[in-house]
């Protein structure tokens, strides 16, 4: 079946620092991958995604790459910002496995200034 | 345009109520599904719905809970004779058909079983 593994929590940086967050998975066929953040009290967002292998998904600064041959997508960020302090889900969809999502237990990140 | 709307946001039953949370998909969107994230874990996938029709509910407990997703109105996730363990965040997730990125969630539920 699907699964996710994520490093465990919580990490604590200084504001700055560079962020690596690993996650690995293990899926039939060619899934598409996800992380979520969720800020205290609030619903999961979407931060990034990739659909295929060799893809990189970016946005506000984070950074994901699909590698199928170490079935990971770790999630860097080069430098941190209080603001970025939440808990973060890494995720994968397999299209032969209808459309769930299959979730990490997340990492929570603490940035402190 | 709105997103994915869960009413209440935060729920007290005592020990053999029933909880009813409601999901309004963001609009055009056909598609829904619950996770349930009990505290300092994460989500597991309960059940996915179209309307009128239940597609996968592979995640949810044989016993005591339901859901629907009818023709007009929003989904609801029923919770009968509600247990201490059944405690926690309750999200909702909308998307379009043939989605092939992730979906919208909303703020979730929060359950409490005193």
């Amino acid at each position: 079946g699907n699964s996710v593994t994520q490093m465990e929590g919580p990490v604590t940086l200084s504001e700055e620092a560079f962020l690596t967050i690993n996650c690995t998975y293990t899926a039939t066929g060619y899934p598409s991958l996800f992380w979520y953040v969720q800020y205290p009290g609030e619903g999961l967002q979407l931060l990034l995604k990739a659909t295929k292998a060799d893809d990189k998904g970016s946005n506000k600064g984070f950074e994901a790459t699909y590698r199928k041959e170490t079935t990971s997508f770790h999630l860097e960020k080069g430098s941190v910002q209080v603001s970025d302090s939440a808990v973060y889900f890494c995720a994968l969809r397999n299209n032969n496995a209808g459309n769930m999502l299959t979730f990490g237990g997340g990492t929570r990140l603490m940035v402190k200034p | 345009n709105a997103g994915v709307m869960q009413n209440p946001r935060h729920l007290v039953r005592r020990r053999g109520q029933e909880a009813r949370l409601r999901c309004s998909p963001m609009k055009g969107h056909s598609h829904v599904y619950w996770y349930r994230q009990l505290p300092e874990e994460g989500l597991k996938f309960m059940v996915y719905l179209q309307k009128e029709n239940i597609i996968d509910e592979s995640g949810m407990p044989k016993e005591r809970f339901s859901a629907e997703f009818p023709k007009e109105g929003p989904s609801i996730l029923r919770i009968q004779q509600v247990v201490r363990g059944d405690s926690a965040a309750y999200f909702c997730a909308s998307s379009r058909s043939g989605e092939n990125y992730g979906y919208t969630f909303g703020s979730g539920t929060r359950l409490t079983v005193v």
